[in-house]
C-alpha cells in the first residue's frame, strides 16, 4: 500500500484567506482524491485530481473555490479559497493504486475557520 | 443512485467482547466491492476488512469479519475479543465495479470500555 504524507496536519486561519494543502505519496499513483469530511459527519469527494489537466468535480464543489494541482503522479495540492467557518472541517487526500483498490488515506488536515 | 446506511450512530462494548456494526447499502448494481474502515481519534482512515461482492465467502481478518447478506443487500462487521484500541469511529463503504468512486456511510462511533 502507498504511504500518503500530508501538509500541514491542522491550521486556524482568518476569514478571507486561502490555505493550500499539500499530499505527497512514496510511489506513482493513478488516481488520486481529496475529501472533506465536517464536524461529526461522513467523507465527501470534493473532486479526483488528474495528472496534467483539470481535476474533475463533484456536484456542489467548483475550482474557484477549491483549486486542485496534480503536477505529477506523486503530489497534488488543494487549496481552499476565501474561506469561511463554513469550511472548517477535515480535509483527506486518498489515492488508490488501481482500478477498483481499496482507498488509502493520508492523516487529513484539520482546519479550522475563524 | 448508490446509498450507504449505518443506523447506529453510536455504540458501546466492553473490553474482550464481541460487536456487531450493521451496515446496508442500495444499488442496482450487480458486482461491486464493500468496506469498513476505521478512523481513531488521530484522523486516518484505515482500511479494516474488504469484501467483494461475487464472493459468497464473507471477509475475515483476524478478530474482524464481516457478514455479508448480498440478497438483503446487508454487510455488518463483527469485532470479536474487543480491544481499547479499538475505539473509533467506523465507516462502511461501497464501491461500484465500474471505477473507484465510494460511497460511505455516515459512521459508528465505537467505544470500547476497559
Amino acid at each position: 500500500s502507498a504511504v500518503i504524507s500530508q501538509k500541514p496536519s491542522r491550521d486556524i486561519c482568518q476569514r478571507g484567506t486561502s490555505l493550500t494543502i499539500q499530499c505527497q505519496v512514496d510511489s506513482q499513483v493513478t488516481m488520486m482524491f481529496w475529501y472533506r469530511q465536517q464536524p461529526g459527519q461522513s467523507l465527501t469527494l470534493i473532486a479526483t485530481a488528474n495528472q496534467g489537466s483539470e481535476a474533475t468535480y463533484e456536484s456542489g464543489f467548483v475550482i474557484d473555490k477549491f483549486p486542485i494541482s496534480r503536477p505529477n503522479l506523486t503530489f497534488s495540492t488543494l487549496t481552499v479559497s476565501n474561506m469561511s467557518p463554513e469550511d472548517s472541517s477535515i480535509y483527506l487526500c486518498s489515492v488508490a493504486t488501481r482500478t477498483n483498490s481499496p482507498l488509502h488515506f493520508g492523516n487529513g488536515t484539520r482546519l479550522t475557520v475563524t | 443512485a448508490q446509498t450507504v446506511t449505518q443506523s447506529q450512530p453510536e455504540m458501546s462494548v466492553q473490553e474482550a467482547e464481541t460487536v456487531t456494526l450493521s451496515c446496508t447499502y442500495d444499488t442496482s448494481e450487480s458486482n461491486y466491492y464493500l468496506f469498513w474502515y476505521k478512523q481513531p481519534p488521530s484522523r486516518q482512515m484505515i482500511l479494516v476488512i474488504r469484501q467483494e461482492a461475487y464472493k459468497q465467502q464473507n471477509a475475515t481478518e483476524n478478530r474482524f469479519s464481516v457478514n455479508f447478506q448480498k440478497a438483503a443487500k446487508s454487510f455488518s462487521l463483527k469485532i470479536s475479543d474487543s480491544q481499547l484500541g479499538d475505539t473509533a469511529m467506523y465507516f462502511c463503504a461501497f464501491m461500484p465495479n465500474t471505477g473507484n468512486q465510494f460511497y460511505f456511510g455516515t459512521g459508528t462511533s465505537l467505544t470500547v470500555i476497559p
